[in-house]
């Protein structure tokens, strides 16, 4: 059974980065055929694709994000993070990891979620 | 690109029929999809290419989409339905495919 739990700082100071690292259990990010994103939600507001990477090392990202964003892998922790370069409060926001399932149609929706972290930019 | 666009909200009593919608000028060619977010909760995917059900969601939930507009329908809505549906497609007219959120629509049901 995939579990993803995300971890890192709840308190990013302005100007600063962002760093998250989301942990998977239940398959392996050295073998898998599977797409793995992250997706962010600012408090009472709706979700935002943030970025993906996909097995092989391609990255692909918001393109509102993309000269600020990061997403990497590190296949020996089973894990992969994602960075967020000057950070203002616009940042704040619920980030979530998940995975793209492809068993759900051609546009890969997120059929597994971890339950998310609350990241507050502020001083 | 292009945007997806939901009503803030939509209110219906127990029992009633809820219907939640979705615009977006390229879904007549990218299937839509439908996440329920529960208060405190990650999001969870209860429609998938239009109209098709994954396993574990109640037959009540159903999809259609006709056109620039795709519609979440929850038929006997339920207080347990209460939650924000997203709804969710793609965005091919770059080189790369971005994934696209509505802004979410916080179903009431009282």
């Amino acid at each position: 059974h995939l579990q993803m739990q995300e971890s890192g700082p709840g308190l990013v100071k302005p100007s600063e980065t962002l760093s998250l690292t989301c942990t998977v259990s239940g398959d392996s990010l050295s073998t898998t055929s599977y797409y793995w994103g992250w997706i962010r939600q600012p408090p009472g507001k709706g979700l935002e694709w943030v970025g993906t990477f996909y097995y092989g090392g391609t990255t692909n990202y918001n393109p509102s994000l993309k000269s600020r964003v990061t997403i990497s892998v590190d296949t020996s922790m089973n894990q992969f993070s994602l960075k967020v370069n000057s950070v203002t409060a616009a940042d704040t926001a619920v980030y979530y990891c998940a995975r793209h399932g492809y068993s759900y149609g051609p546009e890969f929706p997120f059929d597994y979620w971890g339950q998310g972290t609350l990241v507050t930019v502020s001083s | 690109s292009y945007e997806l666009t939901q009503p803030p909200s939509v209110s219906v009593s127990p029992g009633q029929t809820a219907r939640i919608t979705c615009s977006g000028a390229a879904l007549p060619k990218k299937y839509a999809y439908w996440y329920q977010q529960k208060s405190g909760q990650a999001p969870v995917l209860i429609i998938y290419e239009d109209s098709k059900r994954p396993s574990g969601i109640p037959e009540r939930f159903s999809g259609s989409s006709s056109g620039t507009m795709a519609t979440l329908t929850i038929s006997g809505a339920q207080v347990e339905d209460e939650a924000d549906y997203h709804c969710s497609s793609t965005d091919s007219s770059g080189h790369q495919t971005h994934v696209l959120f509505g802004g979410g629509t916080k179903l009431t049901v009282l």
